[in-house]
């Protein structure tokens, strides 16, 4: 079974519009983080956010906010006023047992393009 | 930035040769990993390293073996490569500090096996 999944395979927005990219996680520990990352056409994995299981704050940082919701098991991500910058593919990931530094489990990603 | 380079970034082999990546990270952090990045898997890890010649499976380890002499270099190696193993690699340090723990990523290396 998936731990990460990531329903949303490609999304397409005009510019200005917002967009939210839904993750739902599935774990039995109850410490954990989850993650998004950012790939660009060029090709890099950009870290964006952590949040950690003790943590449901909402949290934003400039046009991107975060909405962590333990109840439904997910963690999804929102831009608003989407830019053409923003065009890219984005990853959900979750790491389990963060004493030993264990492996990370990642979606299989959304790409989002933002048509100007 | 992690201080992460990958060397390769691009390689083009035969099947059946032998291919060997490299990660290299000036930072000195313990736990390394390599995965690979195909269209509709994300990212699957292949091996990972919590520790100079402390190294442990992943989820896609058959094919691969991996070594870590150094702190700073963690090595992948394609014994016999095969179509298969054409992919995208990527190498991932994780900082952890008392309470938290991220991964970052090198640039990647494109690996084609003809």
């Amino acid at each position: 079974a998936q731990k990460v999944t990531q329903a949303q395979t490609e999304i397409s927005v005009v510019e200005k519009e917002d967009v939210t990219l839904d993750c739902v996680y599935e774990t039995r520990d109850t410490t954990y983080y989850l993650f998004w990352y950012k790939q660009p056409p060029s090709g890099e994995l950009v870290f964006l956010i952590r949040r950690n299981s003790f943590d449901e704050q909402n949290e934003i940082s400039g046009r991107y906010s975060w909405n962590f919701q333990k109840s439904t098991s997910s963690f999804n991500f929102t831009i608003t006023a989407s830019q053409v910058v923003d065009s890219a593919v984005y990853f959900c990931a979750l790491s389990e047992d963060p004493n030993t530094g264990n492996q990370f489990y990642f979606g299989t990603g959304t790409s989002l393009t933002v048509i100007p | 930035d992690a201080g992460i380079t990958q060397s390769p970034r691009h390689k083009v082999t035969e099947t059946g040769t032998p291919v060997t990546l490299r990660c290299h990270q000036t930072e000195n952090h313990r736990y390394m990993y390599w995965y690979r990045q195909d269209p509709g898997h994300g990212l699957r890890l292949i091996h990972y390293s919590y520790g100079v010649k402390d190294t442990d499976k992943g989820e896609v380890s058959d094919g691969y073996s991996v070594s870590r002499s150094k702190t700073e270099d963690f090595l992948l190696t394609l014994e016999s490569a095969t179509s298969s193993q054409t992919s995208v690699y990527f190498c991932a340090i994780s900082t952890k500090g008392r309470t938290q723990e991220t991964q970052y990523f090198g640039p990647g290396t494109r690996l084609l096996v003809l």
